[in-house]
């Protein structure tokens, strides 16, 4: 049974950058991507964007020039950079894990708030 | 970029009763659609992939069905434990974009 544990800072201000890490507990690291997902508080659920083991990206296209995802396969852990953050920033972030079924494993989530 | 339409965004439906939700692709995805369920202050759950294939553990009155662009999730016999937000995703490539999601209630 995968587990993804994730961790970082839970309160930013403006014009700060996000940043959280998302480590991954049993199961094969190789041959999956490896998500980040947002969710705002009340609203729907936002895919930020992927890294594989080999550390091909993919991001969301309204993200995609604050966003950088890395990933660590020493200790399979994978992260996320979110640049200039503002309010509307404020979300649950979950890291995940996708394969060939769908986002089949999710992290905890992590509440980050963006606030002066 | 292929975009997701769920329809309705909220339904309120009896206890016993069937609740459809349909999901539409701006473009073809073949089968590759991924239903979840979220319930309050949880983390999502996978319900459906291949757009019809139950994934192990979801009871059978979960059903989904579709290809190409339409795509439906069929709850038979809502449950009060059913009350959730449900969510349509493609999978198959990025952007792995989901529908903006179904509010489902009890009346």
């Amino acid at each position: 049974q995968v587990q993804l544990q994730q961790w970082g800072a839970g309160l930013l201000k403006p014009s700060e950058t996000l940043s959280l890490t998302c480590a991954v507990f049993s199961g094969s690291f190789s041959g999956f991507n490896w998500t980040w997902i947002r969710q705002p508080p009340g609203k729907g659920l936002e895919w930020i964007g992927e890294i594989n083991d080999s550390g091909k990206t993919n991001y969301s296209p309204s993200l995609k020039s604050r966003v950088t995802i890395s990933v660590d396969t020493s200790k399979n852990h994978f992260s996320l950079k979110l640049s200039s953050v503002t309010a509307a920033d404020t979300a649950i972030y979950y890291c995940a894990k996708l394969g060939v079924i769908g986002t089949e494993y999710w992290g905890q989530g992590t509440l980050v708030t963006v606030s002066s | 970029d292929i975009q997701m339409t769920q329809s309705p965004s909220s339904l309120s439906a009896s206890v016993g009763d069937r609740v459809t939700i349909t999901c539409r692709a701006s473009q073809g995805i073949s089968n590759s659609l991924a239903w979840y369920q979220q319930k309050p202050g949880k983390v999502p759950n996978l319900l459906i992939y291949g757009a019809s294939t139950l994934q192990s553990g979801v009871p059978s009155r979960f059903s989904g069905s579709g290809s190409g662009t339409d795509f439906t999730l069929t709850i038979n016999n809502l449950q009060p434990e059913d009350v959730a937000t449900y969510y349509c995703q493609k999978y198959y490539s990025a952007p792995r974009t989901f529908g903006q999601g179904t509010k489902v209630e009890i009346k």
